[in-house]
């Protein structure tokens, strides 16, 4: 079945306890996003990947990290965790950047 | 970056009433996509619209890409239950990219 899997589900970390969300999908997507989404604001996109090794800053990419050393892999990594990082994320695939997007089933964080 | 209005952000309706989602954007879109999100889930691909004009359905719903590709809108026919949810426009269009999102429009459908 085709997919995008996230972990993990539910998370409630303290501030400044680095922590990583991970992403794979199964679809051998070149395109990968992740969004964090806020009541009234959207989804608002975090960090893209076009492919392998390549990464690139979306609307919102302070006080995250990612990587993409596969191309089903796409781990969003928060290294000091705040408050304000409090959200539900997305992670989504496509083919394209402009391709239909594959959304995971989302990541509840809440920051301490 | 690019600007995506969507209005409005909340729709009350009773059952069998329509309800209508409009996103609007200043520049010239070169694809629209919307997508569905039931309470607590993830957003799901609804339909992409890409041509100036171009209508498409899908049973109950509408979808319309206005002729200056600078808006769109999703119509839903005689509500349901089972429509309840966030609808939410992307789009891209001059050198972004990216998919921009709406906002989102929560609807709320009354038995």
């Amino acid at each position: 079945e085709a997919q995008v899997t996230q972990n993990p589900r539910y998370l409630i970390t303290v501030t400044g306890k680095k922590l990583t969300v991970t992403c794979s999908q199964n679809m051998n997507h070149e395109y990968m996003s992740w969004y964090r989404q806020d009541p009234g604001l959207g989804l608002r996109q975090i960090y893209y990947s076009m492919n392998v090794e390549v990464t690139d800053k979306g609307d919102v990419p302070e006080g995250y990290k990612v990587s993409r050393k596969e191309k089903r892999n796409f781990p969003l990594i928060l290294e000091s965790p705040s408050p304000n990082q409090t959200s539900l994320y997305f992670c989504a695939s496509s083919w394209t950047s402009r391709g239909e997007l594959f959304f995971g089933e989302g990541s509840r964080l809440t920051v301490l | 970056g690019q600007q995506v209005m969507q209005i409005p952000q909340y729709q009350h309706v009773q059952e069998g009433e329509d309800f209508t989602t409009y996103c609007n954007s200043s520049t010239t879109l070169s694809n629209i996509q919307w997508y569905k999100q039931r309470p607590g889930g993830h957003p799901v691909f609804l339909i992409q619209l890409v041509k100036s004009g171009e209508v498409k359905k899908q049973k109950r719903l509408t979808f319309q890409f206005g002729e200056a590709k600078k808006n769109s809108s999703l119509h839903i026919t005689a509500t349901q239950t089972t429509d309840v949810g966030t609808y939410f426009c992307a789009a891209t269009g001059g050198s972004a990219r990216q998919l921009t999102f709406g906002s989102g429009t929560q609807l709320t459908v009354l038995p």
